[in-house]
């Protein structure tokens, strides 16, 4: 069965330092693996998607994320973090084909120190 | 384009009585789902729609009831709330390149 894990429930940073949210998923094939973004009181905004080729993708706000295939593993990096990525991150895993049901992971709050 | 809009916004209900959340999208979505969020456990597919007519159940449809008798529509139903059923439900679409679209989400207050 599909499964997405984010160990990291808080993780708090200081404005500036460089940020790396963790992801691991289960899933028999190549999945399409999604983060997405939701700040207080909004819905979910898609940061980035990984469906095949190049491992390390980029997103909008200067997130990027990496696929490693040996470690079941998308995790998200930011390389200088802005008070405003202050927000609660979720992962994905989607279906390739047939029903495209999405399995999310219980997301991570990130606090950001001025 | 409005996206993935939800009405209503905010909603409190007495135990027992029943409601319908719309979802509406203007992207010409084929598939459209409705989740749950509550504290510490991320998002719960309820039911899905693959297409104008159909419906599926998610991981907890228990409660719930759903319709899409429209292409853009997606209806969720609850017959009789529960205070269990307190939560945030948001709806979503999935697009060509099989992101999801999200609505900004209904808050349920079930008493």
């Amino acid at each position: 069965a599909q499964s997405v894990t984010q160990p990291d429930i808080h993780i708090t940073v200081s404005e500036g330092a460089s940020l790396e949210l963790r992801c691991n998923y289960s899933y028999g094939a190549t999945p399409y693996l999604f983060w997405y973004v939701q700040s207080p009181g909004q819905g979910l905004q898609l940061l980035l998607k990984y469906f095949s080729g190049d491992t390390l993708v980029q997103g909008i706000k200067g997130f990027e994320a990496e696929f490693k295939r040996s470690q079941s593993s998308f995790n998200l990096r930011k390389p200088s973090v802005h008070w405003s990525d202050a927000a609660e991150y979720f992962c994905a895993v989607g279906e390739v084909v047939g029903t495209y049901k999405y399995i999310f992971g219980t997301g991570t709050r990130l606090k950001v120190l001025a | 384009n409005a996206g993935v809009t939800q009405t209503p916004k905010f909603r409190v209900l007495k135990t027992g009585q029943s409601m319908t959340l719309l979802c509406a999208q203007d992207m010409n979505h084929e598939y459209m789902y409705w989740y749950r969020q509550d504290p510490g456990m991320g998002l719960r597919l309820i039911h899905y729609s693959v297409g104008e007519g159909t419906t599926a159940k998610g991981e907890v449809p228990d409660g719930y009831n759903v319709s899409r008798l429209k292409k853009q529509n997606f209806l969720l139903g609850l017959e009789s709330a529960a205070p269990s059923q307190t939560s945030v439900y948001f709806c979503a679409s999935t697009g060509q390149y099989n992101e999801q679209f999200f609505g900004p989400g209904t808050r349920l207050t079930v008493l």
